[in-house]
């Protein structure tokens, strides 16, 4: 069965500091890879995908991801995080182009000033 | 494009009371996902809706249930309820597969309350 590990539950980090939210996930065939962003009391929003093509794959608000097929990875990372960062962010994962997703615990990103 | 609308956005239900909830997918998608949020279970699949037939389905209960329209909304039902079943409901839609793309979009959500 597929599954998505998120190793970290909450990463605390300084204003203008970078930042890496770790993604691994398990599945013996195709996947697709997102990440999620949910603020406060709101829905999901999309950050990014990874379908296929390019493995490094980027947000217009200056996320990017790495697919890494050996090491079942999909971290998420910011060279320079802001307070309006702060939120849960999700990873999650569908398989063979199925609408079902499957999604990691979440890392909560705690901006400090 | 409007967006995903889900409503109510809050509900309170007594337990053994059955609810139902909305949600209207962005124009043009034919494929809703419906999601529980819970603290201790994070975001579970429930089952999922492309032109009126369920396609896919998660592990929950029976009580648990949903339908499509033809104009792709989708109602999900939650009978005899019990306290477990507090949680935030999330809708999503999907255009139609195309190259593989299953992007979903989700609403804000219908925060359920039991009693």
């Amino acid at each position: 069965a597929q599954s998505v590990t998120q190793l970290d539950s909450q990463v605390p980090v300084f204003e203008e500091a970078p930042v890496e939210l770790r993604c691994n996930y398990s599945s013996s065939v195709s996947v697709y890879l997102f990440w999620y962003v949910q603020y406060p009391n709101q829905g999901l929003q999309l950050l990014l995908k990874y379908l296929s093509g390019s493995t490094l794959v980027e947000s217009i608000n200056g996320f990017e991801a790495e697919f890494n097929k050996s090491q079942t990875s999909f971290h998420l990372r910011k060279p320079s995080v802001h307070i309006s960062d702060t939120a849960e962010y999700f990873c999650a994962v569908s398989v063979d182009s199925s609408y079902k997703l499957i999604f990691g615990s979440g890392t909560r990103l705690l901006v400090r000033p | 494009k409007a967006g995903v609308t889900q409503t109510p956005r809050y509900l309170i239900k007594t337990r053994g009371q059955q609810v139902t909830l909305s949600c209207s997918p962005i124009s043009g998608h034919r494929s809703v996902s419906w999601y529980q949020q819970t603290p201790g279970q994070g975001l579970q699949f429930l089952f999922e809706y492309f032109s009126e037939t369920q396609r896919n389905k998660g592990n929950f209960p029976g009580r648990f249930s949903g339908r499509q329209f033809s104009n792709s909304r989708s109602e999900m039902n939650v009978s005899t309820l019990e306290l477990g079943d507090s949680a935030l409901y999330l809708c999503a839609s999907s255009p139609t597969k195309l190259e593989g793309n299953t992007e979903a979009f989700f609403g804000q959500g219908t925060r359920l309350t039991v009693v």
